[in-house]
């Protein structure tokens, strides 16, 4: 069964601050992807990244990276020298490519809060 | 390109009313999705279609919750009757396809039940 765990609940940093929000995950199958999802206060869910599980080279955008370890079975994100505008609810979800569906499971979410 | 777009943003009824939702998602999507968010939780999927059909409502309760897909475009979710823990946002995506496309999602309803 598919299931994705994310730990933190509420994080508040300072802003300029580094800061990685976790994500564990748990399939049974050899191919899936793994998402990135942000929701601002205006509620609407923004796609940020997707991996597959072939590709393990870590990726880069900006200020945002990620961190895909499959021998830890996680997908970790960090936002480098964070910005008030970072401030959302993260969401990290996983999709198996032969599930019934290729249904997206989302985790519960982090509350990420950069204080200025 | 516009976006997935939702209606009502905001809808407040009493338990055992009846109400729906609308999407229309972006123009070309064969796939569409409900997402029930309850607040402090992830979006989970109520149901996926796959241009007018139904690829999965394992987790819809079909005794109160309905949905459609007529020609494969626009989408309308039901709740009738509605009781106090469907209140949540009701969240419509839309993807190119359903092999693990990136979910574009409409701004949602938020359904408040009293």
């Amino acid at each position: 069964a598919q299931k994705v765990t994310q730990a933190q609940t509420e994080i508040s940093v300072v802003e300029k601050e580094d800061v990685t929000l976790d994500c564990v995950y748990e399939t049974r199958d050899t191919t899936y992807y793994l998402f990135w999802y942000k929701q601002p206060p205006s509620g609407e869910l923004v796609f940020l990244i997707r991996r597959n599980s072939f590709d393990e080279q870590n990726e880069i955008s900006g200020r945002y990276s990620w961190n895909f370890q499959k021998s830890t079975s996680s997908f970790n994100f960090t936002i480098t020298a964070s910005q008030v505008v970072d401030s959302a609810v993260y969401f990290c979800a996983l999709s198996d490519l032969y599930s019934s569906a290729s249904k997206i499971i989302f985790g519960s979410g982090t509350r990420l809060s950069i204080r200025p | 390109e516009a976006g997935v777009a939702q209606s009502p943003r905001y809808k407040i009824i009493e338990k055992r009313q009846s109400v729906a939702f609308w999407c229309n998602p972006i123009s070309g999507h064969a796939t569409l999705y409900w997402y029930q968010q309850i607040l402090g939780q992830g979006p989970k999927l109520l149901i996926q279609f796959q241009n007018n059909g139904v690829v999965d409502d394992s987790q819809l309760p079909k005794d109160r919750f309905s949905a459609e897909r007529l020609k494969g475009v626009d989408s309308t979710l039901k709740i009738q009757p509605a009781k106090l823990e469907d209140s949540a946002v009701y969240l419509c995506a839309s993807s190119l396809d359903r092999f693990n496309s990136p979910l574009h999602f409409g701004n949602g309803t938020r359904l408040t039940v009293t």
